[in-house]
């Protein structure tokens, strides 16, 4: 149980265009998903929260109108790079929590997204 | 604010040696804990977690165990494998009933030779 899908796995696209990732959790319904940028050999940087049915909370010096994050249903959030450019290539993982998760505070990450631009 | 520091990496052991991973943690409250695996390429794994002071978390012979006198959450394991090269990050979360934003470690880079 606890599944995080990730669409695509990779994706390489053209400086200027915009890529929208999906995040779905496939076997469990998640109010809270969490989007995150690693950089290579350094840790996962929060990008933002994303509540279902609510905008999503970004973190300090991550610019929403750059990346859009849109989370409409319980399984689903996804997070569209606009305009993208060489500097936004990077590995994007998204997590979820599990709405009837009590207890332990526990995150199952998708397996991440590969984001090239050329 | 909470924070996770971690051992710096890489860590370069020979099959079947001994593998401890440093962690020692900074929090409020009384924070839940956890080990990730991230194989090459791929997104993160949860290894093992712990939630309360002297709990041994415990997963394919990987063991951390909650010490609140110490504020560690060392990894161990007994016998690595050369499947075990991964990058490794310690985390902690806030207590039930708290904002859950989780910290993370930096990560520490574990390359096991044959």
């Amino acid at each position: 149980g606890a599944v995080v899908s990730q669409h695509p796995s990779r994706v390489i696209c053209k400086s200027g265009t915009s890529v929208k990732i999906e995040c779905r959790s496939l076997d469990f319904q998640a109010t809270t998903m969490f989007w995150y940028r690693q950089f290579p050999k350094k840790s996962l940087m929060l990008m933002a929260t994303s509540n279902e049915g609510s905008k999503a909370t970004y973190e300090q010096g991550v610019e929403k109108d750059k990346f859009l994050i849109n989370h409409a249903s319980l399984t689903l959030s996804t997070l569209t790079v606009t305009s993208a450019h060489p500097e936004d290539s990077s590995f994007y993982i998204c997590s979820a929590r599990d709405k009837m998760g009590q207890g332990v505070n526990e995150q199952f990450f998708g397996p991440g997204t590969r984001l090239t631009v050329l | 604010g909470d924070s996770v520091t971690q051992m710096e990496g890489p860590v370069t052991l020979s099959e079947e040696a001994f593998l401890t991973i440093n962690c020692t943690y900074t929090a409020t409250g009384y924070p839940s804990l956890f080990w990730y695996v991230q194989y090459p390429g791929e997104g993160l794994q949860l290894l093992l977690k712990a939630t309360k002071a002297d709990d041994k978390g415990s997963n394919k012979g990987f063991e951390a165990t909650y010490r609140k006198e110490t504020t560690s959450f060392h990894l161990e394991k007994g016998s690595v494998q050369v499947s075990d090269s991964a990058v490794y990050f310690c985390a902690l979360s806030d207590p039930p009933g708290g904002s859950y934003i989780p910290t993370f470690g930096r990560g520490t880079s574990l390359i096991v030779h044959p």
